[in-house]
């Protein structure tokens, strides 16, 4: 069982290079997150995706894009990558509305640096 | 001021030892509560819920103050395998996104 399945694993990019991270998840969620980790900080949330053919910003979405491209995927662009990007990115997804409702499950996680 | 605080500590015990956590959140209409998780550079798992008669698994208990608005986690009978972040999560909607993360307490479990 995979799970949130996400690549790639590291990723070394320059100041306006693109990007696009992808995440899939094989446990028939309805909603799926990115997130980003800095260091000694919790988890901020990028953008989120509660149902297919559905995306919102989060607290950080300056300099993102989403795609949720079924309900197995959620994708994340960045256009033109800045040092400020630099971070770790964590794909997640929920059962919304089931009895596993707000329960995150995440994958295992994308190091990106921007040189 | 943050909606979540953690102390970040660390926190350094010894194996066998009984340590605690607590997690303050601002939001009074927070729903739902959870502790995850992090090992170093790994992501973050699902410890347990918190609900508002406490619970407890094994060796872990939980426990909701809603009218101080804290979450606690105690760990007792240390192992060295506890070693890891442990990161409050609160979660203030019926709405999916609405998680908010602490930045997470560091457990060190010493021999």
């Amino acid at each position: 069982n995979a799970g949130v399945t996400q690549t790639p694993k590291f990723q070394v990019l320059k100041t306006g290079q693109s990007m696009t991270l992808q995440c899939a998840q094989d446990m028939n969620h309805n909603s799926m997150y990115w997130y980003r980790q800095d260091p000694g900080m919790g988890l901020r949330l990028i953008y989120y995706s509660a149902s297919e053919g559905t995306t919102d910003k989060g607290e950080v979405p300056n300099g993102y894009n989403v795609s949720r491209l079924n309900k197995r995927e959620f994708s994340l662009r960045l256009e033109s990558a800045a040092p400020s990007q630099t971070s770790v990115y964590f794909c997640a997804s929920s059962e919304w509305g089931g009895t596993d409702a707000e329960k995150l499950f995440f994958g295992s996680g994308t190091q990106l640096s921007v040189l | 001021r943050k909606e979540v605080e953690q102390d970040p500590g660390p926190f350094n015990v010894p194996e066998g030892a009984t340590v605690a956590f607590n997690c303050t959140y601002s939001n009074s209409a927070s729903q739902s509560f959870f502790w995850y998780r992090q090992d170093c550079r790994k992501e973050p798992k699902l410890l347990m819920s918190v609900y508002s008669s406490g619970n407890e698994d094994g060796r872990f208990t939980a426990q909701l103050n809603r009218a101080s608005q804290y979450i606690s986690l105690l760990i007792r009978d240390s192992k060295l395998s506890d070693s890891a972040t442990y990161l409050c999560v609160v979660n203030s909607n019926t709405n999916a996104g609405k998680s908010t993360f602490g930045d997470g307490t560091t457990l060190t479990v010493k021999p």
